[in-house]
């Protein structure tokens, strides 16, 4: 089992959708990360966080330490949000450990 | 700002050879981390170097090395090159070591035949 899962592996919307990608992680962390991928390969960081709620224009992250889960949202779609969503968790180690990724596509 | 620059962004090899990629951080930041993306492994970490000393090493064979300067530039080396060696080398730059905002380069995309 990975140690960082998330959910779902492809999701698909229409322009305007709300959007949720999931994060669940089994180690203990001193924080997680939500980075996107577009085609060509450059990484983006989108949010850091360690506890609560952070919000950047459209998008929100949230993280439930107890629960070990994070959510990434990603309110009023848009076509050029189309990308690979990665969640991350900086480990006890420092170590970073990545999910696999969620491939999202908005269509107009 | 100027950004995280990697060179060279593409790269071709043989099989048995050497490689060497260069990383140049943000201006001020002295972490620099390294990672491979494959389609079959996803995102692995290599290594992290902060204040020309490696504080971390992910599950690579020694074949895969790496050092950074005095000036926070940072190389990584891998040898012997193999087929599975083929692969996008992202690295990222960071004002703290460990914990803080990432801020990732283009990569490098090696392809070894």
């Amino acid at each position: 089992k990975n140690e960082v899962e998330q959910s779902p592996q492809n999701l698909t919307a229409q322009e305007g959708e709300f959007i949720t990608i999931n994060c669940s992680y089994s180690v203990g962390i001193s924080a997680l990360h939500w980075l996107q991928q577009h085609p060509g390969g450059g990484i983006v960081s989108l949010f850091m966080l360690s506890s609560g709620k952070k919000k950047h224009g459209r998008l929100i992250a949230t993280i439930n330490i107890q629960e070990k889960h994070s959510s990434l949202h990603i309110t009023a779609s848009h076509p050029r949000d189309s990308a690979v969503y990665i969640c991350a968790v900086t480990g006890n180690t420092d170590k970073l450990i990545f999910g696999t990724g969620t491939r999202l596509q908005v269509f107009p | 700002k100027a950004g995280v620059t990697q060179t060279p962004r593409y790269l071709i090899k043989t099989r048995g050879q050497q490689v060497t990629l260069s990383c140049s951080p943000i201006s001020g930041h002295r972490s620099v981390s390294w990672y491979q993306q494959t389609p079959g492994q996803g995102l692995q970490f290599l290594f992290e170097y902060f204040s020309e000393t490696q504080r971390n090493k992910g599950n690579f064979p020694g074949r895969f090395s790496g050092r950074q300067f005095s000036n926070s530039r940072s190389e990584m080396n891998v040898s012997t090159l193999e087929l599975g060696d083929s692969a996008l080398y992202l690295c990222a730059s960071s004002l703290m070591a460990g914990t803080g905002e990432l801020f990732f380069g283009e990569g490098s995309r090696l392809t070894v035949l």
